[in-house]
């Protein structure tokens, strides 16, 4: 049984740049969470998609968007970067109707020179 | 006041010793919480979760909820080295709000 999977693991942008991120949950998830989380701190909750629509968003400005595929994979576009963009990404999966646990893939760490 | 707060440590024990992580949340309307273990370099991974008021046991590892002082608790006991690591209070719900997290070192 696959777990969460993310790509690419590693990629350095300049600034102004974009990236896509890519998550493919869990088997049996319906649910997608991305997380960004900078060096020493908790993982920030950037939105929640489940049947292909962004269902909640944290506190990120618009350049941060993404997907949902009919397969439940996801991708995260984040446009314009900033120097302040680079952290861990975590995508983590979850059943909707299920406990509320979380489930993440290993992140893909950005940088932005 | 941030949504949910953790002492980011870092809290240092003997192996052997009894660790004893805590967070207080403020959305009354929290129903589930959940504790995460980091190591790091690596992504979160989840030790339990709790629901309702009390104590919750598994193995090394005890979870208390009391909801009507808005905290929450995990003790692990017969601290190991290989404990050490990051610790993520989490509440579930609707934007499943992380805290900063608890660096615990267990010095052998």
């Amino acid at each position: 049984d696959a777990g969460v999977t993310q790509s690419p693991t590693h990629l350095i942008k300049t600034r102004g740049q974009q990236v896509t991120l890519r998550c493919s949950p869990k088997s049996g998830h319906d649910t997608v969470s991305w997380y960004q989380q900078a060096l020493g701190q908790g993982p920030q909750f950037i939105f929640q998609y489940y049947e292909e629509e962004e269902r909640q968003r944290g506190n990120f400005p618009d350049r941060f968007s993404g997907h949902q595929f009919p397969n439940y994979s996801s991708e995260l576009n984040v446009n314009a970067l900033l120097l302040g963009d680079s952290a861990l990404y975590l995508c983590a999966s979850s059943l909707m109707t299920g406990s509320g646990e979380l489930f993440f893939g290993e992140g893909s760490r950005l940088t932005v020179l | 006041q941030k949504e949910v707060e953790q002492n980011s440590g870092p809290l240092s024990v003997p192996e052997g010793a009894i660790a004893s992580l805590n967070c207080t949340y403020s959305d009354r309307g929290s129903q589930s919480f959940f504790w995460y273990r980091q190591y790091s370099g690596k992504s979160p991974e989840l030790i339990m979760f709790i629901y309702s008021n009390g104590d919750k046991e598994d193995g090394r590892f005890t979870a208390q909820l009391n909801k009507a002082s808005q905290y929450v608790s995990l003790l692990i006991r017969d601290s190991q080295p290989s404990d050490s690591a990051t610790y993520l209070c989490h509440t579930g719900g609707f934007k499943t709000i992380f805290g900063a997290g608890t660096r615990l070192f267990v010095k052998a």
